[in-house]
Formats: C-alpha cells, structure tokens, sequence
C-alpha cells in the first residue's frame, strides 16, 4: 500500500471547520483513500472513503485532487467531540488488503 | 446488534504468565482482525481471519502468539509467556466485503508486569 504523510498535529476552534491534509503521491490506480478517526481510549472508527470522486456523507467530507496525490478531509463545523487522532489510509481496492495505519494527526477543538 | 465487544477491556498480569482476549465480532461479518496499538503509535495489523481461516499473519506474530476462530464467529488471541514488551492495547475489528469499513471494538488493554 502507498505511503502516507499527515501533519503530526493541528488546532481547530469549535464551530470553525477543520481541514485536515494527507499526502499519498505514490497511490496506485486501485488504490482507496480511507479516513479514520481514534478518540482518546477508543477504537479507531471509519469516517469515509473515496477512489477518484469527492465524498460527503453525515460525518465529513473528502476532497481527493485530481491527480489523487493527495486529500484533505474535511469536518464543516467542528465540535469538542471531534478532538482525536486522524488516520488518512491509503488501501488497495481489488482482492483482501488490511489497513496500515500511521501516527496520524492530532487534532484539538478549542472552545 | 451492539458492535464489536472484546472481554476484557484490561487485564494486568506478571511476566511469564498466559492471557486470552476474546472478540466477538458483528454478527453477519466474516472477516475479522486483530490489531496491537501501543502508546503514541497507530495500530498495527497482527492477523485476520475470512471465516474460520485465518489468511494472513504480520511478522510481528510472534510464535508466542496464537489467534483462533474456531466456528468462524468469536476469536481468541492468545499469548503465552507474557512479556513486557507485550503490553498494548490488542484492537479487533470485523467488515463484511472487501472495500468497505472495517468496525472496531472497544480493545482489550494488556500490562504486563
């Protein structure tokens, strides 16, 4: 799977949103972008995922560049509860792979 | 149904001794993961299971470690002769096709003293 590259931490203030990047310029064609999320003694939990197209669902959204070396998922209004770590995940999509996670970002939402 | 459930949530033992966690996956997930997260780091994949088979091993299984899913529902990770370096949060996770999410418990956190 490609590697990717994430700021090691970013601040964001509540109700503000939260643009958190992730660099992938090795991704391969099938190759899926994946976000994660781990709060503080918690398992990670899924967020979203895309491919080519940018994605938005009830959680956040993912813009990928149109060369999909990198990405940047978005939280529109960010709240306490989102302060956690953020894993972006890069997967190939075609057979079994498992996901290999980095360090991640840390984000903290301020009041 | 309640997600991914790991029993238990913390076990404290002494070095040398055998532990077993058991992960109980989401009910009609056939693939299932285990995952060892020490402080500071992201989770690292150990081994995963598509029904009862286990398909894939990490290097860092060692052979003190055994992972078991016997009808291919619940899985047990085992590991004998504890040692400090083992201590981690263990994280199982369960999914149900090859592109979607993978759903993870609560984790089993080991110290080993």
């Amino acid at each position: 799977d490609a590697k990717t590259t994430q700021p090691t931490s970013m601040d964001c203030a509540e109700g503000r949103a939260a643009n958190l990047p992730c660099n992938h310029s090795t991704i391969s064609g099938n190759e899926y972008v994946y976000w994660y999320r781990q709060i503080h003694s918690q398992g990670p939990q899924y967020i979203i995922h895309g491919l080519k197209n940018n994605e938005t669902n009830e959680m956040a959204s993912l813009i990928i560049t149109e060369d999909r070396k990198s990405s940047t998922l978005i939280l529109p209004h960010a709240t306490l509860r989102d302060t956690a770590v953020y894993y972006c995940i890069v997967r190939a999509g075609e057979g079994y792979s498992t996901l290999t996670f980095g360090k991640g970002t840390m984000l903290l939402v301020s009041p | 149904d309640t997600g991914v459930s790991q029993n238990p949530r913390h076990k404290i033992t002494k070095r040398g001794q055998n532990v077993t966690f058991r992960c109980d996956p989401i009910s009609e997930h056939n693939r299932l993961y285990w995952y060892r997260q020490t402080l500071g780091q992201g989770p690292e994949f150990l081994t995963y299971f598509q029904n009862e088979a286990q398909l894939e091993k990490s290097r860092l299984l060692s052979d003190r470690f055994s992972a078991e899913r016997p009808k291919g529902s619940f899985s047990t990770l085992e590991i004998q002769r504890t040692e400090q370096g083992d201590s981690a949060m263990y994280l199982c996770a369960s999914s149900s096709d090859q592109v979607g999410e993978l759903f993870f418990g609560e984790g089993s956190r080991l110290t080993v003293l």
